[in-house]
């Protein structure tokens, strides 16, 4: 079955510096990569996804990347501001299963 | 209306108690999730309902007991819990009947606790 890893588990940032979290899967079946925000004590919410025909996408301030051939993807956070300080998971799915989630990078973005 | 409610909020139950956990979601969704989080953890899957039927139940003991009612409608029926059983309790619900191309719709989750 699928395992999705995520590094780093903690990252401290300056507020307006760059923030990246990368995963890795194993399974190469997977098509679809989300990315959920957890702030404390509220729910998970999708922030950005990537399918596996695109190799990069952006909004805003966010943007995802796959690389297919090494099975990986990395979310990119730009000129972060301390409201991006949360938990953020990864996970990684194809058609009949279920989602597998990554075990979540908590980010704290220092004024 | 885009989003997915879950009642109560908060729930403190002993373990004797019998209780029940709602999750509601007007989208339109064929797919419906309970998750398990403990603190400091990824969602656990629970159980997911794919136009109303369970289709998967993850090995989950019987004192968690779900039932959808309609396609609208989520519970999730506790009884005899055991403390380690305290976390939050997610319902999500997706478009595609897997989930597996569309992203989850999360509930705000139902903070249990149980003493």
């Amino acid at each position: 079955g699928e395992n999705v890893e995520q590094h780093p588990s903690t990252l401290s940032v300056q507020e307006g510096d760059s923030a990246v979290i990368k995963c890795t899967y194993s399974d190469s079946a997977s098509n679809y990569f989300p990315w959920y925000k957890q702030e404390l004590g509220k729910r998970p919410q999708l922030i950005i996804d990537i399918r596996s025909n695109v190799g990069e996408k952006k909004d805003q301030r966010i943007a995802v990347t796959l690389n297919k051939t090494a099975k990986h993807f990395s979310l990119h956070i730009t000129e972060t501001q301390p409201e991006d300080s949360a938990v953020y998971f990864c996970a990684a799915t194809y058609p009949g299963q279920n989602f597998v989630f990554g075990p979540g990078t908590r980010l704290s973005v220092l004024p | 209306d885009t989003e997915v409610t879950q009642t109560p909020k908060h729930l403190v139950m002993g373990m004797t108690n019998k209780k029940s956990l709602k999750c509601e979601q007007h989208m339109g969704h064929r797919a419906m999730y309970w998750y398990k989080q403990k603190a400091k953890k990824p969602p656990e899957l629970m159980f997911v309902y794919s136009y109303e039927k369970l289709s998967i139940n993850e090995s989950v003991p019987s004192r968690f007991s779900p039932e959808c009612p309609n396609s609208s409608l989520l519970n999730l029926h506790l009884h005899a819990l055991q403390p380690e059983d305290s976390a939050l309790y997610l319902c999500a619900s997706s478009q595609d009947t897997t989930g597996g191309n569309y992203g989850y719709t999360f509930g705000s989750g139902t903070r249990l606790t149980v003493v």
